[in-house]
C-alpha cells in the first residue's frame, strides 16, 4: 500500500535560519507530489509540485524553494526564515482516487 | 483561474441532525474533480468524497453525500446522523485532472451533544 512520511512533525526555528523538510512517498513510482501551506484557521495554499525527478513548479513568488532529487523525494528548503513563512506545511501525493497527504509540519518561526 | 468558496465560516448541528455544507467554485473546463476533506483537530487532511464531473449521479459514502449541480457549480456536503466525531474544519476543493487541487478557506462543523 502506498503512504506518506513527511518530517519533523513540529520545527521551531529562529528568524534567518535555514529551513529542510523532507516528504518521501513509499508504494508508488513517478508520483505527482504537492507542498501546501496553512496559516492558522485559513485554507491550504499551494507552494509547488512537481510531475516527476527535477520538475518544480512554483505557484506564490516566496522565501521557499524546493526541490526533488529523487522519485519519491520531495524537499522544502528556505536560505533565511522570515516570522511570515510560521505555518502548517502538508506534503501531498496523488493517486487513483485523489490526493493522499502527510501528517504536517507545524513550523514557528520565532 | 479557478477558484472555490466555502460561504460557512462556521456551522453546528445537534448530533444525531443532518447538516449541509456549501461550496461553489468558478472553471471554465468540463473536466474535473471536486472534493470534501475533513480536518480534525490533529490537522491530518482526510478524504472524505470525491465526485467526478462527468458523473450525474452523487456520490455517497455511507453518512456523506453531496448534491451536485454542475450547471450552477455548486457542490455541497450533507452530512447525515451527525456524530460527535465529525466535529472538524471541512475543505471543499477542485482538481483539474490531477494538476492541482485548489482548496475553499473551510467550514468549521461543530457538533452539539
Amino acid at each position: 500500500s502506498q503512504t506518506i512520511h513527511q518530517w519533523p512533525a513540529t520545527l521551531v526555528q529562529p528568524v534567518g535560519s535555514p529551513l529542510s523538510l523532507e516528504c518521501t512517498v513509499e508504494g508508488t513510482s513517478n508520483p505527482n507530489l504537492y507542498w501546501y501551506r496553512q496559516a492558522a484557521g485559513r485554507g491550504l495554499q499551494l507552494l509547488f509540485y512537481s510531475v516527476g525527478i527535477g520538475q518544480i513548479s512554483s505557484e506564490v513568488p516566496q522565501n521557499l524553494s524546493a526541490s526533488r532529487p529523487q522519485d519519491r523525494q520531495f524537499i522544502l528548503s528556505s536560505k533565511k526564515l522570515l516570522l511570515s513563512d510560521s505555518g502548517f506545511y502538508l506534503c501531498a501525493w496523488t493517486g487513483a482516487y485523489g490526493y493522499t497527504f502527510g501528517s504536517g509540519t507545524r513550523l514557528t518561526v520565532v | 483561474a479557478q477558484t472555490v468558496t466555502q460561504s460557512q465560516p462556521e456551522m453546528s448541528v445537534q448530533e444525531a441532525e443532518t447538516v449541509t455544507l456549501s461550496c461553489t467554485y468558478d472553471t471554465s473546463e468540463s473536466d474535473y474533480y471536486l472534493f470534501w476533506y475533513k480536518q480534525p483537530p490533529s490537522r491530518q487532511m482526510i478524504l472524505v468524497i470525491r465526485q467526478e464531473a462527468y458523473k450525474q449521479q452523487n456520490a455517497t459514502e455511507n453518512r456523506f453525500s453531496v448534491n451536485f449541480q454542475k450547471a450552477a457549480k455548486s457542490f455541497s456536503l450533507k452530512i447525515s446522523d451527525s456524530q460527535l466525531g465529525d466535529a472538524a474544519m471541512y475543505f471543499c476543493a477542485y482538481d483539474r485532472l490531477a494538476q492541482k487541487l485548489v482548496f475553499g478557506q473551510g467550514t468549521r462543523l461543530t457538533i452539539n451533544p
